[in-house]
């Protein structure tokens, strides 16, 4: 079955630059969430978006944007990154609206700032 | 707002010998409660979901967990453990009402497996 792809798997960046993280959902899927997980830390969410809509936002800096395009794909922007950036960072996908919203992840993208 | 609390950061456990994880949770209503699993480096995997119905929940690799609304708690439970279940454990709750809504994690449990 189709799984929930990251890309890329690993990101290298300096202090000050940007970063772009892509996500494709499961197919057919229409909500797509964002989580920060940094060393030894539970997953923390960033921000979700249902239908192209943001729906709900977490603890995401002002730094970080993100967005869901027409093919459901959801892209999170990362500016002036800081060494506290460094984390892995998950999608996961569901389908639908309030009820049941199983949420399928990703295998994450790990962003090192050095 | 939702909260989970999973109590022992650290377990060992022997081959062969029962497992059981714990989770505490905050939320108004009945939740949507999750348990996944992680491997060092790895993504995140579904062992087992409770919505609603039946509180005896039975998940991949021979995991189970049991919804206990009076004590507000979605404890993990596997008979014997292998070798292969030495892992990071999570907890997660969500809120059934909200669109889009969030999972919020516990702080994990990393289960250490002794031969």
């Amino acid at each position: 079955a189709a799984g929930v792809i990251q890309s890329p798997r690993h990101l290298i960046k300096e202090k000050r630059e940007t970063a772009t993280l892509k996500c494709y959902p499961i197919p057919r899927h229409d909500t797509v969430y964002w989580y920060q997980q940094g060393p030894g830390q539970d997953p923390q969410f960033l921000i979700s978006f249902y239908e192209k809509m943001q729906s709900d936002k977490g603890s995401i800096p002002d730094r970080f944007s993100a967005q869901q395009f027409s093919d459901y794909h959801s892209e999170l922007n990362m500016s002036s990154l800081e060494l506290g950036d460094s984390a892995l960072y998950f999608c996961a996908s569901s389908f639908g609206l309030a009820g049941v919203s199983e949420q399928f992840f990703g295998p994450g993208t790990r962003l090192t700032v050095l | 707002a939702q909260s989970v609390t999973q109590p022992d950061i650290h377990i060992t456990v022997s081959e062969g010998a029962s497992l059981e994880l714990r989770c505490n949770y905050s939320y108004g209503a009945t939740p949507y409660l999750f348990w996944y699993v992680q491997s060092p480096g790895q993504g995140l995997q579904l062992l087992l979901k409770y919505f609603s119905g039946d509180t005896l929940v039975q998940g991949i690799k021979g995991f189970e967990a049991e919804f206990k609304r009076s004590q507000s708690s979605f404890n993990l439970r596997k008979p014997s453990v292998h070798w292969s279940d030495a892992a990071e454990y999570f907890c997660a709750v969500g809120a059934p009402e909200a669109a889009g809504n969030k999972l919020t994690f516990g702080g994990g449990t990393r289960v250490l497996v002794k031969p």
